[in-house]
């Protein structure tokens, strides 16, 4: 079982609709938790970082971790046609190593 | 300012060439990382530098792949014997420091091996 799985899609939303994304982990040991936005053909760049459970928010986007049910979180408020990337989700712990899952690609349709 | 920077961005090599990656980190990051992305799949750490510590080489999928790190600078990747397998983007990222989950990353290096 990878440590870090997300249903890679895509999903494709209407301009103004609000994306909601998904992962499930497996490793109790984490205690951050990542999402980076990977447009194509370029390197990941950290969207939102979290520690441990609870909520974040920044702007249009929120993060939720669940560490009850090892459930991670990712919604966009308000989609715009640049949101259409592809989203990976990370967990990580005390060793500085960070499991990513597939990643999830996201299409806003204008 | 200046980010994570590779090098070169696309490399094509033949089956059974080496092949050598570079990367730049930004100023000032003592934590360093090489990942590999398969087509359709998440990203693979392969090894982690700290400062002057001894890497995390947990990762290298084989004797054929090895990396280096001079100080808290430049890294190269390199992959010996290159395997069609061996296709895939090669990322790095680096981090202000030990433990910081803030992991920046570089645009990334394309391989093909044909």
């Amino acid at each position: 079982q990878k440590e870090v799985e997300q249903d890679p899609g895509p999903l494709s939303v209407p301009e103004g609709a609000i994306v909601s994304l998904n992962c499930t982990y497996s490793n109790s040991a984490f205690q951050y938790f990542m999402w980076y936005r990977q447009y194509s053909r370029k390197g990941p760049e950290l969207l939102m970082y979290t520690y441990s459970s609870g909520n974040k928010e920044d702007g249009r986007f929120t993060a939720q971790v669940d560490k009850s049910s090892k459930y991670i979180s990712l919604f966009i408020r308000d989609s715009q046609p640049s949101d259409s990337a592809t989203y990976l989700c990370a967990g990580g712990y005390g060793n500085n190593r960070l499991a990513f899952g597939k990643g999830n690609q996201v299409v806003v349709i204008p | 300012g200046a980010g994570v920077s590779q090098s070169p961005s696309n490399k094509v090599t033949e089956k059974g060439k080496d092949v050598e990656l570079r990367c730049d980190p930004i100023s000032g990051h003592t934590a360093l990382y090489w990942y590999r992305q398969r087509l359709g799949q998440g990203l693979e750490f392969l090894i982690y530098f700290q400062g002057n510590s001894a890497p995390d080489k947990s990762g290298l999928p084989s004797d054929r792949f090895s990396a280096e790190r001079t100080g808290e600078s430049v890294s190269t990747l390199t992959i010996q014997r290159t395997q069609q397998e061996d296709s895939a983007v090669y990322l790095c990222a680096s981090s202000l420091r030990r433990q910081d989950y803030e992991q920046y990353f570089g645009p990334g290096t394309r391989l093909t091996v044909t």
